[in-house]
């Protein structure tokens, strides 16, 4: 059974730009979360979508947002990027709510320059 | 604003020699608390999902037990090896947050 996939792998950007992550959940699984790893910092919880519907969103401005598409894959957006978005986004996935065991991803690495 | 302590940050463990760790969290509300294991290059990957005060669970050398109304877990690793070598991470649920709160992680280190 496949995992959870994230890509790309690495994105590079400069200041201002745009960062679109994508994340394909193992099958059967209907939500999908995004966490944010800032250096020295630990697991931030950004977003959990479930059947299609941001149910949950952590304590992130709103350039940070994103969408769940109707096989449950997910993007997450970053608009207007600042230095210190520079970080490894997490994506896992689930049965049921956050409450249940999450299977994580590998990560996308963004460094905004 | 919920905090979830992780001591100690760093470990170093002599291979075969066993060890512990600590999870804090809020003991109000409380709902699940979860344990990871993340190795480096890859994903984390779950290791416990405990729910019940007195909670214990074993997965081979590793076990965890769960202390709700205190507020505490405790991770063990009986005769490490160096494939216990990764950062272990505790993240604390509590009722109607419908999310999961993460401790910074004990990064730990079999000494061969």
């Amino acid at each position: 059974e496949a995992g959870v996939t994230q890509s790309p792998t690495h994105l590079i950007k400069t200041r201002g730009q745009q960062a679109t992550l994508r994340c394909s959940p193992i099958s059967g699984h209907t939500s999908v979360y995004w966490y944010q790893q800032a250096l020295g910092l630990g697991l931030q919880f950004l977003l959990w979508y479930d059947e299609g519907e941001e149910r949950n969103r952590g304590n992130f401005p709103p350039r940070f947002s994103g969408r769940q598409f109707p096989n449950y894959s997910s993007e997450l957006n970053v608009n207007a990027l600042e230095l210190e978005d520079s970080a490894l986004y997490l994506c896992a996935s689930s049965f049921g709510g956050p409450y249940n065991e999450q299977f994580f991803g590998p990560g996308t690495r963004l460094t905004v320059l | 604003i919920l905090n979830v302590e992780q001591s100690p940050q760093s470990l170093h463990v002599q291979e075969g020699d066993s060890t512990n760790f600590t999870c804090s969290f809020p003991s109000s509300n409380f709902y699940a608390l979860h344990w990871y294991r993340w190795e480096t290059a890859k994903s984390p990957e779950a290791l416990f999902v405990m729910t019940l005060n007195g909670d214990e669970k074993k997965k081979g050398r590793i076990s965890a037990t769960l202390n709700t109304k205190e507020g505490y877990s405790y991770l063990y690793i009986k005769g490490s090896q160096p494939e216990d070598s990764a950062t272990y991470l505790c993240a604390f649920a509590i009722q109607g947050a419908q999310k999961l709160v993460f401790g910074q992680g004990t990064r730990l280190t079999i000494n061969p």
